[in-house]
């Protein structure tokens, strides 16, 4: 079956810092691959996404590259800021079969001032 | 605006008791999720549907049940079996992998 797994936290860093969270991914088939952040008692948003392999997906400063030959799909930012505090998540999706959602546990990163 | 919305955002349950989390969208997606939130667990699928009058157990169904009587409305009631039931529930629709997610009710038993 289809498993993520991802980098442990919780992540602290000082502002400015440079942000890596490592995701790892296990599938049958061909999946897209996707990184959400959950800000506090909210729900979850979209940061970006990756749907073939060797694809970067990018948004408000972070990337991530579609690796197949090593399965990851790392997420990395620059330079932090606060409010980039948040939950990250890594997640797959079978395309052509029935597009379900599996998360790893998710990583709690908090950037000080 | 289209979206999703859950509702309550906070429910408290006695021991023992049926309760019932309501989600409506808005976006005309075919399939609709819920998930369980623990600390340090991620998101773990309860139930899902895909089109209406038809759904499917998720990894930890237990203690749960769905309908889905219209296109637009996907309520799950945690049931007096649910042992655990303290958590954050997440709603989801998609259209494919183009997922949108609510905002979530915190499920506190008192």
């Amino acid at each position: 079956g289809n498993s993520v797994t991802q980098m442990e936290g919780p992540v602290t860093l000082s502002e400015e810092a440079f942000l890596t969270i490592n995701c790892t991914y296990t599938a049958t088939g061909y999946p897209s691959l996707f990184w959400y952040v959950q800000y506090p008692g909210e729900g979850l948003q979209l940061l970006l996404k990756a749907t073939k392999a060797d694809d970067k997906g990018s948004n408000k400063g972070f990337e991530a590259t579609y690796r197949k030959e090593t399965t990851s799909f790392h997420l990395e930012k620059g330079s932090v800021q606060v409010s980039d505090s948040a939950v990250y998540f890594c997640a797959l999706s079978d395309q052509g079969y029935d597009y379900k959602l599996s998360f790893g546990a998710g990583t709690t990163v908090t950037v000080r001032a | 605006d289209g979206g999703i919305t859950q509702s309550p955002k906070y429910l408290f349950r006695k021991e023992g008791q049926n309760v019932t989390l309501s989600c409506e969208q808005n976006l005309n997606h075919d399939a609709m999720y819920w998930y369980r939130q623990d600390p340090g667990q991620g998101l773990r699928l309860i139930y899902y549907s895909q089109i209406v009058n038809d759904f499917q157990k998720g990894d930890i169904a237990e203690g749960y049940s769905v309908s889905r009587e219209k296109k637009e409305s996907f309520p799950l009631t945690v049931t007096s079996a649910q042992k655990n039931p303290t958590a954050f529930y997440l709603c989801a629709s998609s259209y494919r992998d183009g997922y949108t997610f609510g905002s979530g009710t915190r499920l506190t038993v008192v």
